[in-house]
């Protein structure tokens, strides 16, 4: 299972655009890149999903290069609603054991 | 939808009392998971099942520690004997199907605590 990396902690001020930066070198050939949103006292929420390129929703985006060694998710003009544990996971192509890592707190800033 | 749904939010126990744990997961999911979480070792993966079946319990740390899942709508995760380290916030979730593009949906979690 592809291990991940990413920063423990980010600070934002509100309005600004946040880009949390998630390394997976071993990432296998057919496993997709899962970004989720924890808040306090709440299971974590799918935010968003990709598997090469760049993907969009409506609460995020996410970048991924060619070599998907790495991936960003990008949180446009954050608000205080936004500060939250972020969680990127990579797999499982197939298998089931997702691992949650250590995540990235991000707290936004008035 | 209600999404995955757990019961009770909070325990209190005392220890060497036993402690179960509730979820129903989303209607039409075929995979079921039990996390925990705590500080120290963040979101740990207990067990998992498929269609009711537990395909791989080797996160669950001991013999105290037993799931069920008697059918598609409802699953247990029982504590006997509980200990204070058992202190956590258990996490239930479900997912439509077992490829990798298939999100994890997640309850809101019981927190237990073992006095």
């Amino acid at each position: 299972l592809a291990k991940t990396t990413q920063p423990i902690s980010m600070d934002s001020y509100e309005g600004q655009e946040v880009n949390i930066t998630c390394s997976h070198n071993n990432i296998a050939t057919n496993d997709y890149i899962t970004w989720y949103q924890q808040f306090p006292s709440q299971g974590p929420r799918f935010i968003i999903q990709g598997y090469k390129t760049k993907v969009t929703n409506e609460v995020a985006s996410l970048f991924i290069p060619a070599d998907r060694k790495s991936s960003t998710l990008s949180l446009p003009r954050v608000s205080l609603s936004d500060t939250a544990v972020y969680y990127c996971l990579v797999g499982d192509g197939g298998y089931q054991k997702v691992t949650f890592g250590t995540g990235t707190k991000l707290q936004v800033i008035p | 939808d209600a999404g995955v749904i757990q019961s009770p939010r909070h325990e209190v126990t005392e220890m060497g009392q036993e402690v179960t744990l509730r979820c129903k997961p989303i209607s039409g999911h075929d995979y079921l998971f039990w996390y925990r979480q705590t500080m120290m070792r963040g979101l740990e993966l207990l067990i998992y099942f498929n269609n009711n079946v537990p395909i791989d319990d080797s996160g669950m740390p001991e013999d105290r520690f037993s799931a069920k899942m008697p059918n598609a709508s409802f699953s247990t995760l029982k504590i006997q004997p509980s200990e204070p380290r058992d202190s956590a916030v258990y996490f239930c979730a479900s997912r439509l199907e077992g490829g990798g593009g298939s999100p994890l949906h997640f309850g809101n979690g019981t927190r237990l605590t073992v006095t």
